[in-house]
């Protein structure tokens, strides 16, 4: 039962272009959707969150877009530089079940000069 | 500070021998867990702790897997006995319990079991 999925396992752009991850959930119970990057040999890194209760959070380059009725979240990223490829994760949050989290199957960003 | 420091970095063992991982979290965090990533299953949490006590272990693949928090600065993951099939990289993270519950983690320990 994936609760959190990411159908893309792979996405390619074009140096100076928008990037554009997406993330799938099924459980309406999630208060908080985090991303975070993955650089090989490297543990994960927090990237962005958002809360359940907004519909857009944005930091710098990186804004996630929340949309509750279709459970579905998506990370874009602009402009996109190389230094930026690496594996993206989606995960989610349900404070009532212990603030673990539930974390998709990653997507591989490659952006190429 | 210096993040979540995980020991060793790489492990390789034979078959049936004993691993231990070990982890030591952020200063002042409260919660700490455990993670193996493979190509098959992606991160999957084995166990996580928070205030030092297991909450949740139902991650944890087999009685061969145990993992103990005997104080709030440091944590291990145990195998034994270790079979090829545990190959990974196990991660550790921690966290504050509050708001969107970020996750902090270490670097990741590689196991090769032969």
């Amino acid at each position: 039962d994936q609760q959190v999925k990411q159908n893309s396992p792979s996405l390619s752009v074009q140096e100076g272009r928008i990037s554009i991850l997406n993330c799938d959930y099924t459980n309406s119970m999630f208060d908080y959707f985090l991303w975070y990057k993955k650089y090989p040999a490297e543990g994960p890194t927090f990237l962005i969150s958002i809360s359940s209760i907004k519909d857009k959070n944005e930091d710098g380059r990186f804004t996630v877009f929340l949309n509750k009725s279709a459970k579905h979240l998506s990370l874009h990223i602009v402009p996109s530089q190389p230094g930026d490829s690496a594996v993206y994760f989606c995960a989610a949050s349900d404070y009532n079940q212990g603030g673990k989290l539930i974390f998709g199957q990653g997507t591989e960003l490659s952006v190429k000069p | 500070d210096a993040g979540v420091i995980q020991s060793p970095r790489h492990e390789v063992t034979e078959m049936g021998q004993e691993v231990t991982l070990r982890c030591k979290p952020i200063s002042g965090h409260n919660s700490l867990f455990w993670y193996r990533q493979t190509m098959m299953r992606g991160l999957e949490l084995l166990i996580y702790f928070n205030n030092n006590v297991p909450i949740d272990d139902s991650g944890m693949p087999e009685d061969r897997f145990s993992a103990k928090m005997p104080n709030a600065s440091f944590s291990t993951l145990k195998i034994q006995p270790s079979e090829p099939r545990d190959s990974a990289v196990y991660f550790c993270a921690s966290s504050l319990r509050t708001g969107p519950n970020i996750q902090y983690f270490g670097a990741g320990t590689r196991l090769s079991v032969l």
